[in-house]
Formats: structure tokens, sequence, C-alpha cells
């Protein structure tokens, strides 16, 4: 089956930094890939997400790129706010029956 | 105002209880999803439903069980043979006008003593 790899567990930056998270995935069959995002007490929910066929998608301060040779992918958040204080969640799978395998976190603090 | 409700958001009970966690969506989507989430583990899936009146186990079944008798519901029992219950479980659903994307609920945090 898939096997998700997310590091760091933790992410500390400062305000207006970038912050980057990265995840491997095993499975080669596998062709969406989502980022969640979960404050504290709550569900995730989804920030953005890729499919085989691209290579990077964009929306405001938050990117995702997406390796399929060497099956990688990484979150890139731009210009930090501390509202993005949170846990992010990579997951990967494949269409038709999708069930996604989830990293195990990444715990992102944006200090003012 | 579309979307997954769980509750309770808090629930207690006393060991050797069963405990049935409420599960409800409507977005009509077909497949609906139980993960147990623990500090550090990320979201780890009980059981997976992807048409009413069908389940299918996942990674960590034992211990809990579901029905889907309702396209819209999704109950997940935490059985007195689960053997560590404390935890906090999120139901999600997907459709087929999703692309695959999951809808989370709120969650509901147990805590069995």
């Amino acid at each position: 089956g898939e096997n998700v790899e997310q590091h760091p567990s933790t992410l500390s930056v400062q305000e207006g930094d970038s912050a980057v998270i990265k995840c491997t995935y095993s499975d080669s069959a596998s062709n969406y890939f989502p980022w969640y995002k979960q404050e504290l007490g709550k569900g995730p929910q989804l920030i953005i997400d890729i499919r085989s066929n691209v290579g990077e998608k964009k929306d405001q301060r938050i990117a995702v790129t997406l390796n399929k040779t060497a099956k990688h992918f990484s979150l890139h958040i731009t210009e930090t706010q501390p509202e993005d204080s949170a846990v992010y969640f990579c997951a990967a799978g494949s269409g038709g029956s999708y069930i996604p395998t989830f990293g195990r976190g990444t715990s992102l603090i944006v200090h003012p | 105002d579309g979307g997954i409700t769980q509750s309770p958001k808090y629930l207690f009970r006393k060991e050797g209880q069963n405990v049935t966690l409420s599960c409800e969506q409507n977005l009509n989507h077909d497949a609906m999803y139980w993960y147990r989430q623990d500090p550090g583990q990320g979201l780890r899936l009980i059981y997976y439903s992807q048409i009413v009146n069908d389940f299918q186990k996942g990674d960590i079944a034992e211990g809990y069980s579901v029905s889907r008798e309702k396209k819209e519901s999704f109950p997940l029992t935490v059985t007195s043979a689960q053997k560590n219950p404390t935890a906090f479980y999120l139901c999600a659903s997907s459709g087929p006008g999703s692309l695959n994307e999951q809808y989370f609920g709120p969650g509901t945090r147990l805590t069995v003593t």
C-alpha cells in the first residue's frame, strides 16, 4: 500500500518568512495530492491540491509542487502570518476507490 | 448550508461501555470515512463506506463497528473491545463531484476513563 512521509514534524518561522513542508510517497499509481490545514480542536480543511498531470499550482500565498519522478511534493507558504499557525497534513491517493494515505502532520508556528 | 456534522463535540464514557459517534452529511456524497487522530500520529483510517449498505475495514478497525443504512449517515460505535479508545475522531465524505476531495467534520473528542 501507499506510504507517505512528511517532514518536518515541527516548523517555527518568523512572521513574513516562507515555510516549506515536504512529503514523499511510495505508490507510483497515486495521482491526487491534497494538503489540509487543521486548527486546534477542529477538523482538517483542504487548502490546496494537485493532480499528477500538473507540476505546480499556486493560490495566493500558498503553492504546491509535485515531482512524480522523485515521488515527492511540497507545500510552500510565503509571507507567513500568525493565523497560518496550525497543523498541516499532506496526503496521497489515486482515483476510483479513493482511500488517501496521510502524512503524520507538520505543526507550523509563526511568531509575530 | 452544506457540510458534515458530528455530534457531540465532547464525549465522556466509563471503561467497558459502548459509545456511538454520530456523523451526518448533506453534500449528497457517496463515500464516507472515519478516522482516528492521536497526537503525532496523523489520521488513521478506521472504516469507510463507498455506498449505502456497504462498508470496509480500514487500517485500525479492531474494536470499532459502523453501519451505513442511509446515504447521509455513517455512525461509528466504539466498543468495549477497543483497548485505547480515548482519541479525537473525524468523519469525512467525498463524492464524484468533488474529484476525490474529502470534506471533514469538526470531530468528536472521546475520553474514556
